[in-house]
């Protein structure tokens, strides 16, 4: 069965970056995009961006531009989303989600939180 | 962007009944291509959401036919009856029409 299974909680220091991982499994994985979205309680879910893992071609919400970036893996089936010059506001649970027009398999998600 | 408008922002139900959430879209969700790409999640206390209807009316795989979706245009309504206790949760619906994506900003669903 289709997997996505999200890295572990991360505690970061405003001004760093930090580095998302979904591993993906049960399904060919270059064969479908994924995406990252971002959920908060103000601001409900966001969508970042969107990967295409076997091109590696990107697309992001202008929102998110230039605040993350999105690769990936293909050798471990893994996908990464790379958070930088974090603020209090980066502070969110991300999600992988693969899919095109929708999102039809989630990963269980990363708190992130952002505090000095 | 388009946004997504869900009524009622809660719910309350009692197991075995019936519901209905609306869901209007700023601009229609019509693409160039002639599908519809409004979808229907739920999330779970403590999960991450689940796809439950795609592109207006289709089941995903495994969903029970006790969940439908209807609508056109600008108007989308996610129809649940028999209401069990796994139904519980927050349903949010999503289009994928434009770009970016966008949700709603859900629907929380409890027991009377």
């Amino acid at each position: 069965q289709v997997q996505l299974q999200q890295s572990g909680a991360e505690l970061v220091k405003p001004g760093t970056s930090v580095k998302l991982s979904c591993k993906a499994s049960g399904y060919t994985f270059t064969s479908n995009h994924m995406n990252w979205i971002k959920q908060t309680t103000g601001q409900g879910l966001e969508w970042i961006g969107i990967i295409n893992p076997g091109s590696g071609g990107t697309s992001y919400n202008v929102k998110f531009k230039g605040k993350a970036t999105l690769t990936v893996d293909k050798s471990s089936s893994t996908a990464f989303m790379q958070l930088s010059s974090l603020t209090p506001e980066d502070s969110a649970v991300y999600y992988c989600a693969m899919g095109g027009r929708r999102f039809d398999y989630w990963g269980q998600g990363v708190m992130v939180t952002v505090s000095s | 962007d388009v946004v997504m408008t869900q009524t009622p922002v809660s719910l309350s139900v009692s197991l075995g009944g019936q519901v209905s959430i609306s869901c209007r879209s700023s601009q229609s969700l019509v693409h160039n291509n002639g599908n519809t790409y409004l979808s229907w999640y739920l999330q779970k206390p403590g999960q991450s959401p689940q796809l439950l209807i795609y592109k207006v009316s289709n089941r995903f795989s495994g969903i029970s036919d006790r969940f439908s979706g209807s609508g056109s245009g600008t108007d989308f309504t996610l129809k649940i009856s028999r209401v069990e206790p796994d139904d519980l949760g927050v349903y949010y619906c999503g289009q994928g029409t434009q770009y970016p994506p966008t949700f709603g900003a859900g629907t929380k669903l409890e027991l009377k």
